[in-house]
């Protein structure tokens, strides 16, 4: 079945250290993208891959890193420098980025808790 | 600025009966996409419907139907014959077609609670 796969689905990690969050997608899709939910709020984007090897800061980039060295692959660094990055992460992927019709396909998220 | 109101944080609706998710969205571009997700307890988004700003008929997806006035800038979600899986929380989201280097994102609102009532 194709879908977007994200591991682990909870993860616990000690204030001021690294923390890689995986997202794997089989659709062919070119666009990836992190998203931010807290809760009570809806989702802020993060950051945004439009190929492989390129990609774009979102609203709150801030405290976070990423890569596109696959096409199918697109993890996600929560680093020290983000202040609060205890929150619930959802990538997606779209067919494209520009198009406004796309619609864009999340996996399960992942609920990032840092003490 | 793009943006979604979603001004009911919480609705109830008896199960069977159908219920009505408000939606209005501010946009200056004349081409654009409208998207409902559902977000269960789970926490994963399930695309519902989607609506585009060309489109002259309103969407429906089975149970599911939006209410597209494109004047007013309303999308309301409609769902009929309500079930108690849809108790759930559900989210407004509009697309534009923006130039290359914009990303392309979903702009989410706020979303709303529905809980069904048996």
């Amino acid at each position: 079945d194709g879908g977007i796969t994200q591991s682990p689905k909870y993860l616990f990690r000690k204030e001021g250290q690294n923390v890689t969050l995986s997202c794997e997608q089989n659709l062919n899709h070119d666009a990836m993208y992190w998203y931010r939910q807290d809760p009570g709020q809806g989702l802020r984007l993060i950051y945004y891959s439009q190929i492989v090897n390129d990609f774009q800061k979102g609203d709150i980039a801030e405290g976070y890193s990423v890569s596109r060295e696959k096409k199918e692959s697109f993890p996600l660094t929560v680093t020290s420098a983000q202040k609060n990055p205890t929150a619930f992460y959802l990538c997606a992927s779209s067919m494209t980025v520009a198009g406004a019709f796309d619609e864009q396909y999340f996996g399960p998220g992942t609920r990032l808790t840092v003490t | 600025a793009q943006k979604i109101t979603q001004t009911q944080p919480g609705m109830f609706v008896q199960e069977k009966e159908a219920v009505t998710l408000d939606c209005t969205y501010d946009t200056s571009d004349q081409s654009y996409g409208l998207f409902w997700y559902k977000q269960p307890s789970s926490g994963e988004m399930i695309f519902l419907i989607y609506q585009g700003s060309y489109d002259e008929q309103n969407a429906t997806e089975g149970r599911y139907s939006l209410n597209f006035q494109k004047a007013r800038k309303s999308a309301n979600l409609v769902i009929s014959a309500s079930q108690l899986g849809d108790s759930a929380m559900y989210f407004c989201a509009m697309r534009e077609t923006l130039s290359y280097n914009q990303g392309g994102k979903l702009i989410f609102g706020q979303g709303t609670e529905l809980s069904v009532k048996p």
